[in-house]
């Protein structure tokens, strides 16, 4: 099955942008990935899915436009434009593997604004 | 608006049981594919169990044969009876709607969480 690697950790200044990264394990290319924003003591939070062609279906609710994905070769990508306090959270990557009878997830990136 | 509120955690010895509950609010649970996603203290998300709407149940490895996902539709809730407990089973469970786009499937609500511990 695939591994999902995500950075432990990612900082931003208030106000600047960030980009987030979850890599594929190699032979999972095609596959797509879901990002999910945990704020502190919360459950995690839909944020949206991307492929190799960006994002595929809607974002979650409540999501900003600031947030916005992209997907080439094994990574893919979350950026967040303007980043704001209320984005300081655990950023998950999470991938279907097995049309719904088995899931991964990365280890999540901590994402603290400076 | 859907909102998922898990209840049933608490401190249990190893070898117990322990059953889980999640309460849905804003759609009806028995029409809907649901999961169990598990946090392990400091650690990442753990896919543990899916249920879907027709029936067909689905657990990782590490909980088959120990863990028992279904739904109680006359209370809109989803259960999750967990047995034969181990230190390593401690985390915070997550409930979540499980929905798909293309028969790929992901979670799109999620509960609050509750707290299990299996320690002596």
């Amino acid at each position: 099955q695939p591994v999902l690697t995500q950075p432990p950790s990612a900082s931003a200044s208030l106000g600047a942008s960030v980009t987030l990264t979850c890599t594929l394990s190699s032979g999972y290319s095609d596959y797509k990935v879901d990002w999910y924003q945990q704020r502190p003591g919360k459950g995690p939070q839909f944020v949206m899915r991307v492929g190799t062609g960006g994002i595929v279906g809607s974002k979650g609710d409540g999501i900003p436009d600031r947030f916005s994905v992209l997907g080439s070769g094994l990574n893919r990508y979350l950026t967040i434009k303007n980043v704001q306090e209320e984005d300081e959270s655990d950023y998950h990557c999470g991938a279907d593997h097995g049309s719904g009878s088995n899931f991964v997830f990365g280890g999540g990136t901590k994402l603290t604004v400076l | 608006e859907v909102q998922l509120v898990e209840s049933g955690g608490h401190l249990v010895q190893p070898g117990g049981s322990l059953r889980l509950s999640c309460a849905a609010s804003g759609f009806t649970v028995s029409s809907n594919s649901m999961g169990w996603v598990r946090q392990a203290p400091g650690k990442g998300l753990e896919w543990v169990s899916v249920i879907y709407a027709g029936g067909t149940t689905y657990y990782a490895d590490s909980v088959k044969g120990r863990f028992t996902i279904s739904r109680h539709n006359s209370n809109n809730t989803l259960d999750f009876q967990m047995n034969s407990l181990r230190p390593e089973d401690t985390a915070v469970y997550y409930c979540a709607r499980v929905t798909s786009i293309s028969w790929s499937y992901y979670f799109d609500y999620w509960g609050q969480g509750t707290l299990v511990s299996v320690s002596s």
